[in-house]
């Protein structure tokens, strides 16, 4: 069955780049979407469709997938984006599928 | 804008029951499909529940299967998770979503582009 891996952690440098990886065999022929997490928030989503970003989201937010990783990017990180972020896959299959998240800490 | 209120939520002993209603506004709900996603302590996403537009057919995570039935009311912009014998494990905030079906070509998707702020499930002695 498809299981998403991410990262538990993730930390970037204030006004770095991060990237938070979500992997599973084959993940590039799937569309992969991102939601983003704050403490005591519901998700939002900021990627769908591997790259796309809903209108609000930043343009620091991108995504890519290919192979067995799907990424997203943050760039110029601000203390803002932390958060917890988790990758989705929806498969005729399995369903709709969560990654187990990923934290991200900006120092 | 899109507005989803969960309720229904609250403390009950290991094999009760509760039935937990989201109401939606801001868009047309009947022609949305609708998921619930869960959320245990310290823990990450989980889906549990889906259903159509219309209502048939609603699709349910293994862990919950035979336990828990999804319906609704278009008619009254609501959506219902009906949840029985529940486990300990079952305890988490529960978020309804609203779904977005994209298919291109052969290849279909779904994702969840608006959320509730969630309610609280709690399984306990």
């Amino acid at each position: 069955s498809l299981e998403l891996t991410q990262a538990l952690s993730v930390s970037v440098a204030l006004g770095q780049t991060a990237s938070i990886t979500c992997e599973e065999n084959n993940i590039g022929s799937k569309n992969v979407h991102w939601y983003q997490q704050k403490p005591g928030q519901a998700p939002v989503l900021v990627i769908y469709r591997n790259n796309n970003r809903p209108s609000g989201i930043p343009e620091r937010f991108s995504g890519s997938n290919s192979g067995n990783t799907a990424t997203l990017t943050l760039n110029r990180a601000q203390a803002g984006d932390e958060a917890d972020y988790s990758c989705q896959v929806w498969d005729s299959n399995t369903g709709w599928v969560f990654g187990g998240g990923t934290k991200l800490t900006v120092l | 804008e899109v507005q989803l209120l969960e309720s229904g939520g609250g403390l009950v002993q290991p094999g009760g029951s509760l039935r937990l209603s989201c109401a939606a506004s801001g868009f047309s709900f009947s022609n949305s499909a609708m998921s619930w996603v869960r959320q245990a302590p310290g823990k990450g996403l989980e889906w549990v529940s889906a259903i159509s537009r219309s209502g048939d057919d609603p699709h349910y995570a293994d862990s919950v299967k035979g336990r828990f039935t999804l319906s609704r009311d278009n008619s009254r912009n609501t959506m219902y998770l009906q949840m029985n014998s529940l486990r300990a494990e079952d305890t988490a905030l529960y978020y309804c979503a609203k779904e977005v079906l994209v298919v291109v070509k052969t290849a279909t998707t779904i994702y969840l582009d608006s959320w509730g702020q969630g309610t609280l499930v709690i399984v306990s002695s």
